[in-house]
Parts: structure tokens; sequence; C-alpha cells
């Protein structure tokens, strides 16, 4: 069974820190990861995607790290604002040619002044 | 360029009733695709529609149907309602056979009594 895993389950930071985010996976054969960022009450939005063979990839203050080998994925916030409070959201896509996603629950991170 | 949008943004019913859903894909979006999400929990695939037809499904009861109109627009319902189907749902627009991203919009809360 297609599966993703998230850690933590929330996390608490004083603003301008740091903080990496942890996604574990198990779909197979892979496609594709996603990084989602989720406000209160509002839907998620894309902010990065890996493919297989990409390692890191950065948009912003947003750092994306992948090791297909162990299957598992990284998200680092640099200098963190307090905008950045959200709930964070691994998504891995499957190989058989569907869109078909499998979403982890997410870390809800806090960011305090 | 709107995004997607769902209606109505709130929902209450009682249990045992019915509702229905609504979402407007992004232009130029032909593939739509539903979810629940359960408070502090990821997105749970529901079905996805292309073409008018139900391509997918996630692990959900015959309770949960949709369609889709020659305009890509999308309807969900659910029938005999339970207290359990209280959530966000979520619908997320893309264009097949492409690795863009599913763009959400911002759900429809239902909250059953």
């Amino acid at each position: 069974k297609n599966q993703v895993e998230q850690s933590p389950q929330s996390l608490i930071i004083l603003e301008g820190k740091n903080c990496t985010l942890q996604c574990n996976y198990t779909v197979s054969p892979f496609s594709n990861l996603r990084w989602y960022k989720q406000d209160t009450g509002r839907g998620p939005v894309s902010l990065t995607i890996m493919t297989f063979s990409e390692n890191t990839k950065s948009n912003g203050r947003y750092t994306a790290t992948l090791d297909a080998d162990t299957k598992q994925s990284s998200l680092h916030i640099t200098a963190s604002q307090l905008s950045d409070s959200a709930s964070y959201i691994c998504v891995v896509r499957d190989q058989f040619g569907n869109e078909k996603l499998t979403f982890g629950t997410g870390t809800r991170l806090t960011i305090i002044p | 360029d709107a995004g997607v949008t769902q209606s109505p943004t709130h929902l209450i019913k009682t249990r045992g009733q019915q509702v229905t859903l609504r979402c407007s894909p992004k232009s130029g979006h032909d593939t739509v695709s539903w979810y629940q999400q359960a408070l502090g929990q990821g997105p749970q695939f529901i079905f996805q529609y292309y073409e008018e037809e139900e391509r997918q499904r996630g692990n959900f009861p015959d309770r949960f149907s949709g369609h889709q109109f020659p305009n890509y627009s999308s309807e969900l319902n659910v029938n005999a309602l339970l207290l359990g189907d209280s959530a966000l749902y979520l619908c997320a627009s893309s264009l097949r056979a492409t690795n863009q991203p599913q763009h959400f919009g911002d759900g429809t809360r239902l909250s059953i009594l």
C-alpha cells in the first residue's frame, strides 16, 4: 500500500529561524514528489516538485531535497517569516500515468514573533 | 484568470440528508479530482473525472458519486450523510498527461449535525 509519512507532526519556531520538515514514502514506482503549503481555511498550493533525477530544488526561502534510494525528502525553510505558518504537505505521484496522488498528513508549522 | 472555484464555502446538513458540492476548474484544465480532508489530516482521494467519466476512485463508498459536465466543471454528491462525513472537501483541477501541479480550490466545509 502506498504511504507517505511526515515528521514532525507539528513544529513551533521563532521568526527568523530555520527549520527542516521530513517526508518518507513507500510509493512505487515513483514519478514525482511535491511539497504543498496549506494555509488555514485554504486549499494547498504547490511549492516545489522533485523528480527521480533531482536531488535539490529551491523556491525562494524553500529548499527541497530528495533521496530516491532511501525514499526520503525534506523541505528546509530559511529565515522563517510569520507568513510561513501553515501546514506543509508532502505528496507523491506514482508512475502509472494517472494523477492519483498519495498525500502525507502534513506538518503544522507555527512561527512565533 | 480565475483559479479553481468551489461552492458553497460552508454547508451544514443533518444525518441522512444528501448534499451536492460544485467545482469549476482553472481555465485550460480538463481533469477534476475530489478529496476529503478531515481536521488535522491530509487530503484523501475520492475520485477523478476526465472527459465526463470517472477515471479513478479511492476507498470511498458508493454514497459518494460525481459528475463532470462538458465545460469541465464537476459536482460531488454524497447521499445518506453520516457524522463522519464532516470534513473539508477539496476540488483540484489539472491538465491531463502533463507534469503540471494540481491546482486546488479553497474547499467546501461540510458539517453534519
